[in-house]
């Protein structure tokens, strides 16, 4: 079955800092997959997502993501976060039943230090 | 242009109430979702609609629960006899056809008491 682990549940980081969010899926095939970010009382927002192609993808606010499939993996990553940056951030896999649904892991919150 | 709106942004409801909680998605998308976000479950896939086809209603947790998309546009999510542990945030999101990439509202904060 298709699934999605992000491992940690919180992350601490001081502002400037170097962020890295894991996220693991476990599929048959080449996945669809996506990051996603959440700001208290928010939807949603799409930061990046990768179908096919040139593994290390470019976001929206300075996000980036490779995909790894040797690892099962699509980490996400910043080189230096910004207080702004706090919130929660949802790793998913575009499920292959052909609904074209979403499964999401159960999501990283992200703490900013000053 | 106009994102996913959802409508009530809150509502607070007695246990054993019916609710109805509303979709309108992005215009011109075709496929609308439910999803729950809840704590402990995370988020959680509910049902999908595509044009005229037959929803997906894998998602729905059990028969308390429906949706139904009018016109191909507006949705809404019907919860009977509501219990506590339906209280959560009800997320809907829209896309374009055959797309995945989905394009999500502020969602609605239930919660049952």
């Amino acid at each position: 079955a298709q699934s999605v682990t992000q491992p940690d549940i919180h992350i601490t980081v001081s502002e400037g800092a170097s962020l890295e969010l894991r996220c693991n899926y476990s599929y048959g095939a080449t996945p669809y997959l996506f990051w996603y970010v959440q700001s208290p009382g928010q939807g949603l927002q799409l930061l990046l997502k990768y179908f096919s192609g040139d593994t290390l993808v470019q976001g929206i606010k300075g996000f980036e993501a490779e995909f790894k499939r040797s690892q099962s993996s699509f980490n996400l990553r910043k080189p230096s976060v910004h207080w702004s940056d706090a919130a929660e951030y949802f790793c998913a896999v575009g499920a292959s039943s052909g609904t074209y649904k979403y499964i999401f892991g159960t999501g990283t919150r992200l703490k900013v230090l000053a | 242009g106009a994102g996913v709106s959802q409508s009530p942004s809150n509502k607070v409801t007695e246990k054993g109430k019916d609710v109805e909680l509303r979709c309108d998605p992005i215009s011109g998308h075709t496929a609308l979702y439910w999803y729950r976000q809840s704590l402990g479950q995370g988020l959680e896939f509910l049902i999908y609609f595509q044009g005229n086809s037959a929803p997906d209603k894998s998602g729905l947790p059990s028969d308390r629960f429906s949706a139904e998309r009018t016109g191909g546009s507006v949705s809404t999510l019907t919860i009977q006899r509501t219990q506590q542990e339906d209280s959560a945030v009800y997320l809907c999101a829209s896309s374009e056809a055959n797309s995945y990439e989905q394009y999500f509202g502020p969602g609605t904060r239930l919660t049952v008491t």
